[in-house]
């Protein structure tokens, strides 16, 4: 069965400082993964999602970016962080149905 | 740019009572539909799609929505509701051949005993 993962599960950090979230899909090939943020009253914001190994689009220009190095994994990096940036971010992946998206177990992040 | 309304921020309702939560979406092409539930302290989970065919679809734990083509909606609903519906329920649509999935801002329902 697939499984998807994602860590650290909350992180504090400093303003100015890195980021790097990871997510992990075990179990499957070739998934559409995706980089959601968030945020009470505002529903989910998708920032990332992409069909393929380099192959990223952005969906909000910010402090964020993403990549997939490999093809089950998705990373979410900042290389300075704003206080805008907390939030609870959620990592997904499709795959047979389009659009039909299974989430991770969320990260929180605070930025202070 | 495609976009998802959904018009109830917080909804609250006595057990047995019915629901319907509205979602409506701005884009003219082929569209697929989902609602997705959060149960507290959970992860979102798929509470029912409509791809194509017939325009009412059931999805889990006795819920169903319609999808209106002319009306750009696709409205959520439950004949009676459990106090273990108490979630955040959001509308959500992918269109055409793209991959790109676009989430409403979500309702908050609480179901009182």
């Amino acid at each position: 069965s697939q499984t998807i993962h994602q860590w650290p599960a909350t992180l504090v950090q400093p303003v100015g400082s890195p980021l790097s979230l990871e997510c992990t899909v075990e179990g499957t090939s070739n998934p559409n993964l995706y980089w959601y943020r968030q945020a009470a009253g505002r529903g989910l914001q998708l920032l990332f999602y992409s069909v393929g190994i380099g192959q990223i689009s952005s969906e909000v220009p910010q402090n964020l970016s993403a990549s997939r190095p490999q093809d089950r994994q998705f990373i979410l990096s900042s290389k300075k962080l704003l206080l805008s940036d907390s939030g609870f971010y959620l990592c997904a992946w499709s795959f047979n149905q389009p659009g039909e998206l299974f989430f991770g177990e969320g990260s929180r992040l605070t930025v202070l | 740019a495609q976009s998802v309304s959904q018009h109830n921020h917080h909804v609250i309702l006595s057990e047995a009572a019915s629901l319907e939560l509205g979602c409506n979406y701005s884009y003219g092409g082929t569209v697929n539909l989902f609602w997705y539930v959060q149960y507290p302290g959970q992860h979102l989970q798929l509470l029912l799609k409509y791809f194509s065919g017939d325009p009412l679809v059931k999805g889990i734990k006795g819920f169903e929505a319609e999808f209106i083509k002319s009306k750009f909606s696709f409205n959520l609903r439950k004949p009676s509701v459990q106090w273990s519906d108490t979630a955040e329920y959001f509308c959500a649509v992918k269109t055409g051949g793209y991959q790109k999935v676009t989430f409403g801002t979500g309702t908050k329902l609480q179901v009182i005993p």
